[in-house]
């Protein structure tokens, strides 16, 4: 079964914590994409990463970075957490030509103390 | 740039009942258009899409409608069941870019 996995469900950390969001997809993917969810707010693209050792800027990238350093995985990485981070975080993954259809993973909850 | 406006929720209604999500959408060119539906502790799943003009999306009884006189895309279901609560995101695509995401519709319904 094909799926996209974030390795925390729930994440409480403290302010000024580096945090590390990990997502590994088991697809051979070329896409994968960081988005956080808000209410009333959607989703809003943070970063995405069209091949190894790639990546852009989304939406709202200020306060974050990313790594890929191998083709199915792609961290989001916090350099120092603030209040305002605490979201809901949710990857995924797509084909290079159909990237269309993402497929996302069940998200992490982030609270930031 | 590129936007998509969803109608306010949370929207609540009885089993059985007819459904619309209203979504419209601002953006040069002709995007595609998607709903995804993301269900309580899951992320999201893509739902149905329309990739021209008038063509209609459906997936388990769900339908909408690229309308380009319009700019919209609105969800529509005959007769909703309790398993349909969650919560609709409408989406568009431009070319090979990003996808923009609404704010999101959070439907109950009720047995």
């Amino acid at each position: 079964d094909v799926k996209v996995t974030q390795s925390s469900r729930y994440l409480v950390k403290r302010t000024g914590e580096k945090v590390f969001l990990e997502c590994v997809q088991d697809m051979d993917h070329e896409n994968m994409f960081w988005y956080r969810q808000d209410p009333g707010l959607g989703l809003r693209l943070i970063y995405f990463s069209y091949d190894v050792k790639m990546k852009e800027k989304g939406d709202i990238p200020e306060g974050y970075s990313v790594s890929r350093e191998k083709k199915e995985r792609f961290s989001l990485i916090l350099e120092s957490a603030s209040t305002n981070q605490t979201s809901m975080y949710l990857c995924a993954s797509s084909f290079q030509q159909t990237n269309e259809k993402l497929l996302f993973g069940s998200g992490t909850q982030l609270s930031v103390l | 740039g590129d936007s998509v406006t969803q109608m306010e929720g949370p929207v609540t209604l009885s089993e059985e009942a007819f459904l619309t999500i209203n979504c419209t959408y601002t953006a040069t060119g002709y995007p595609s258009l998607f709903w995804y539906v993301q269900y309580p502790g899951e992320g999201l799943q893509l739902l149905l899409k329309a990739t021209k003009a008038d063509d209609k999306g459906s997936n388990k009884g769900f339908e909408a409608t690229y309308r380009k006189e319009t700019t919209s895309f609105h969800l529509e279901k005959g007769s909703v069941q309790v398993s349909d609560s969650a919560v609709y995101f409408c989406a568009l695509r431009q070319g090979a870019q990003k996808l923009v995401f609404g704010q999101g519709t959070r439907l109950t319904i009720n047995p």
